[in-house]
């Protein structure tokens, strides 16, 4: 089974339209990420959230927003697509975060989108 | 704010030869520190978390060590093979712990001729 799956993972859309990254992790976790990865390649944290808190990263646009319906899904929602959303979207996941191996983050497979 | 910096950046080496890969950090008030593999249009595998209080911490031929002090850390491969070839990110939470996320180092492109 897999751990942490994110659809669809591939998303081509137009500039202006509004999409979804869904996120799954079916390892009873407590706190999910979202990062991106640009196109040198370089991973940045984007949101983390845990049924206490949401932590947003100070440079993401408000045009992207995070919606947990239950413990296990953090879906990723963009408004507004920009050209220069065009990356790698990845969802982690983590048992705890306060030290020790329940920090160990785990990496869904990634979803590339693309902004025409 | 912590910063994460990776040497090299590439790196290619024959086959069966041991190899180290470097990380810096900015903020040493860390609680662990987290190496990562990722392959060509692939997600992120972990290779290994190493806590603050320990000084190394091993994986089969992959042996990871902290220096909180120095704000180092290194992942050592033993008997390099072609399979090993892959990116390797480097990541640390801030300093203090906390659910913000990990910050990458830029990663070091590792090649292992056969």
């Amino acid at each position: 089974d897999t751990a942490v799956s994110q659809t669809p993972k591939y998303l081509v859309t137009q500039m202006g339209n509004d999409k979804s990254i869904k996120c799954e992790q079916n390892l009873g976790h407590d706190t999910m990420y979202w990062y991106k990865q640009d196109s040198k390649k370089f991973l940045k944290i984007m949101f983390s959230y845990n049924n206490k808190e949401l932590i947003i990263n100070e440079t993401v646009p408000n045009r992207f927003s995070p919606k947990s319906p239950d413990k296990a899904h953090l879906n990723l929602h963009i408004n507004s697509l920009e050209l220069g959303d065009s990356a790698v979207y990845f969802c982690a996941s983590s048992r705890g975060t306060a030290g020790g191996e329940a920090d160990t983050q785990y990496f869904g497979p990634g979803t590339r989108l693309t902004v025409l | 704010k912590q910063e994460v910096t990776q040497i090299p950046a590439a790196l290619s080496v024959p086959e069966g030869e041991n190899l180290v890969l470097n990380c810096s950090f900015t903020d040493s008030a860390i609680y662990n520190l987290q190496w990562f593999r990722q392959d060509p249009g692939k997600g992120l595998t972990s290779l290994l978390l190493i806590q603050s209080s320990q000084r190394e911490q091993t994986s089969g031929r992959l042996n990871a060590s902290l220096d909180k002090s120095s704000g180092r850390s290194t992942l050592y491969i033993a008997a390099s093979q072609p399979g090993d070839s892959a990116t390797y990110l480097c990541a640390a939470p801030p300093g203090g712990g906390g659910a913000d996320g990990l910050t990458f180092g830029k990663g070091t492109h590792l090649i292992i001729q056969p």
